[in-house]
C-alpha cells in the first residue's frame, strides 16, 4: 500500500531562483490538496484539485505560485522568483471519502529554504 | 485571530497517565480531523468525528465532538512514549467538504 509520495523531500535555493515540487497522491483518490507549515503553526490551505481541475486557491497563493495536475494524476507546485518567507514545510494531501466525508492523507512534505 | 484553537499549547506527561487536549472553534465544525505529527514529517491521519455527540476511540485513543459542534477533545489512556508528537486539529468550517482549517497544533511529551 503506497501512500501520498513528495519530491523532492528538500530543497535549498538561493532567492530569485525558481523551484517546482512534485506530488503523486494515492492512486484511487481524485482529490488532491495543498497546504504550506511554518515552524510552529498548522498548515495552511494552498489550492486543490478534482481530477485536472483547479477548484479553489487560497488568496496565500500569490502570482508566483503556481499549481498543476495534468491528467488527474501527480501535481506539480512552482514557486517562481522564491523569496526568503517561502521557507516552508510543502505538503500535499489526497483524499477517499469516508462516512459522506473526505478524509485527507498527506505526504511527508517537501521542506523548502530560500537562502 | 485563530479559527481553531487548541490548547494546552504544549504538555508533558509521565508514562503511564492520562491526558485530555482540546480543540475550540466559533463556527461549526462539519467535519473534524485529528492528526499527529512527528516533527519534520508528514500528517498521520488518527480520526475524523462529524456529528455532535459523536465519540470513536483507535487504541488509547479517544476523540470526541460536543453537541454543539464546536469543540472536540482527544484523550490519551496510560500514554507512553510513542504518543509523543504534534497533535493537530483539522475542521471544514465551510460545509464544503473540502480544503481543512487548522489548530497551532499541541506538542505532547511523554516522560519515561
Amino acid at each position: 500500500d503506497t501512500g501520498v509520495s513528495q519530491d523532492p523531500r528538500h530543497k535549498i535555493t538561493k532567492r530569485g531562483q525558481n523551484v517546482t515540487f512534485r506530488c503523486d497522491p494515492i492512486s484511487e483518490h481524485n482529490r488532491l490538496y495543498w497546504y504550506r507549515q511554518t515552524l510552529g503553526q498548522g498548515p495552511e490551505f494552498l489550492t486543490y484539485f478534482q481530477n485536472e481541475a483547479q477548484l479553489e486557491k487560497s488568496r496565500l497563493l500569490s502570482d508566483r505560485f503556481s499549481a498543476e495536475r495534468p491528467k488527474g494524476s501527480f501535481s506539480t507546485l512552482e514557486i517562481q522568483r522564491t523569496e526568503q518567507g517561502d521557507s516552508a514545510m510543502y505538503l500535499c494531501a489526497s483524499s477517499s471519502r469516508q462516512e459522506l466525508r473526505d478524509t485527507q492523507y498527506f505526504g511527508p512534505g517537501t521542506r523548502l529554504t530560500v537562502l | 485571530s485563530q479559527e481553531l484553537e487548541q490548547s494546552p499549547q504544549s504538555l508533558i506527561v509521565q508514562e503511564g497517565k492520562n491526558l485530555t487536549i482540546n480543540c475550540t472553534s466559533s463556527k461549526t465544525l462539519y467535519g473534524l480531523y485529528w492528526y499527529k505529527q512527528k516533527y519534520g514529517e508528514g500528517l498521520i491521519f488518527l480520526m475524523m468525528l462529524q456529528k455532535g455527540g459523536e465519540e470513536k476511540s483507535h487504541e488509547k485513543i479517544t476523540a470526541k465532538l460536543d453537541e454543539k459542534k464546536q469543540q472536540s477533545s482527544l484523550h490519551i489512556t496510560a500514554s507512553q512514549p510513542s504518543h509523543a508528537g504534534i497533535y493537530l486539529c483539522g475542521a471544514d468550517l465551510t460545509g464544503a467538504n473540502s480544503k481543512l482549517t487548522f489548530g497551532k497544533g499541541i506538542t505532547l511529551s511523554v516522560r519515561p
